[in-house]
């Protein structure tokens, strides 16, 4: 069965640094997401990708991060300057057959 | 806003008893309505679905989850539970069109005694 795969799976990084996270969603997949989990918390929506732009965001996702397609493949989380408070679990999502699949998640560490 | 409430953030069941999990949602007009499972340090498995039709819907793993309008609940039911469904279990509301973002709860730890 296909699955969204996400890259790395762990990741550390100096604050101040950026970081990019890579998801390969389900091929034939249309829609994209981001979301972020703080360890302990609940599950929070950052971001929503269709058609090469972005379709809605939170207000978690502000002017430090970006989301990108480089190609037809790759879906791309950016934090051009990372805080401690990005510390979290990044899961990528793509939509199909009615339902959002998830990735299993980059951990990322801000030190 | 779209919201989902899970009013108990810690269950211990006993292997072999049933089990439900509570979830309360708020959105304003026919909800698209989740429940994922979560293994430490896993990803989110999908349980089921509901986004209309019969009321009471199947999943994986033998779970169940009945939709009421009038009480904007989607309770999780699993009429015996195994020491291997110990997890942390999210509900989920979407809604504004089948693709849309999910709301999460803030998620139900079970543990399972044997």
């Amino acid at each position: 069965e296909p699955e969204v795969t996400q890259t790395p799976s762990h990741q550390v990084t100096q604050m101040g640094q950026e970081v990019i996270l890579r998801c390969v969603p389900i091929s034939n997949h249309l829609y994209f997401y981001w979301y972020r989990q703080i360890l302990g918390q609940k599950v929070e929506f950052l971001v929503s990708f269709y058609n090469n732009e972005i379709s809605e965001k939170s207000e978690i996702f502000d002017d430090q991060f970006s989301v990108e397609r480089p190609d037809g493949s790759n879906f791309t989380l950016k934090i051009r300057s990372t805080k401690l408070e990005d510390s979290a679990m990044y899961f990528c999502a793509s939509w199909g057959k009615e339902t959002q699949y998830f990735g299993p998640g980059t951990r990322l560490l801000v030190l | 806003a779209q919201s989902v409430t899970q009013p108990d953030i810690h269950i211990t069941v006993s292997e072999g008893a049933s089990l439900e999990l509570r979830c309360n949602y708020s959105y304003g007009a026919t909800p698209y309505l989740f429940w994922y499972v979560q293994s430490p340090g896993q990803g989110l498995q999908l349980l089921l679905k509901y986004f209309s039709g019969d009321t009471l819907v199947q999943g994986i793993k033998g779970f169940e989850a009945e939709f009421k309008r009038s009480q904007s609940s989607f309770n999780l039911r699993k009429p015996s539970v195994h020491w291997s469904d110990a997890a942390e279990y999210f509900c989920a509301v979407g809604g504004g069109g089948t693709a849309s973002k999910l709301t999460f709860g803030t998620g139900t730890r079970l543990q399972v005694t044997l």
